[in-house]
């Protein structure tokens, strides 16, 4: 078990550019959550795969993002045509659901992005 | 719709000393389950302890422990004993027990331990 992997840990890039990030959940994890979080807020959702279906998206996710989860293995998350109001902590959790509410999220380091 | 609320932006506690962080919740929902995790500098989340809505216990693991105060929709955390270890965030999670399942967080609270 080697935790919630993801990349790049950084990613610098320039307005109006396109960025993919990636996450390998916990192995036999079907839950895969994506979250932003920005300076001194918590987590805000994004979305949420269970295997590979993308279950819920929340409003804060805009057309210029996607996230995939193909074979419910690991995830991506693209934002095309980046702009400065994205610069923000992109992390990925993932959970093993045994059908509670007990189930706890297992983060990873995430992936600090700055638009330029 | 549910919220988490935590009110103290930042925390100070002496060293082997205890402290409270507060949390508040709103859900509609009988069934649901509090979360509380630490995220260091180095910014991974930690899990820490769980409470469930229907738990007649409070919740403890090792220094920490969970005031579950149902009634007034509270789940604070206490940490015994702190250590300089323990300056991080604190982030306490909702998840309920209808609909998605996703994890709703609070806004934080930047614990400092001093020596």
């Amino acid at each position: 078990d080697t935790g919630v992997s993801q990349d790049p840990r950084h990613k610098i890039t320039k307005r109006g550019q396109n960025v993919t990030f990636r996450c390998d959940p916990i192995s036999e994890h079907n839950r895969l959550y994506w979250y932003r979080q920005t300076l001194g807020q918590g987590p805000e959702f994004l979305t949420y795969f269970q295997n590979e279906a993308q279950l819920e998206k929340s409003r804060l996710l805009s057309d210029r993002f996607s996230a995939e989860r193909p074979k419910g293995s690991f995830s991506t998350l693209e934002i095309q045509r980046t702009e400065q109001g994205d610069s923000a902590m992109y992390l990925c959790a993932s959970s093993r659901d045994r059908g509670h509410i007990d189930t706890e999220a297992f983060f990873g380091q995430g992936t600090r992005l700055t638009v330029v | 719709a549910q919220k988490i609320t935590q009110t103290q932006p930042g925390m100070f506690v002496q060293e082997k000393e205890a402290v409270t962080l507060d949390c508040t919740y709103d859900t509609s929902d009988p069934s649901y389950g509090l979360f509380w995790y630490k995220q260091p500098s180095s910014g991974e989340m930690i899990f820490l302890i769980y409470q469930g809505s229907y738990d007649q216990q409070n919740a403890t693991e090792g220094r920490y422990s969970l005031n579950f105060q149902k009634a007034r929709k509270s789940a604070n955390l206490v940490i015994s004993a702190s250590q300089l270890g323990d300056s991080a965030m604190y982030f306490c999670a909702m998840r309920e027990g209808s609909g998605t399942y996703k994890y709703i967080f609070g806004t934080g609270t930047r614990l400092k331990v001093l020596a």
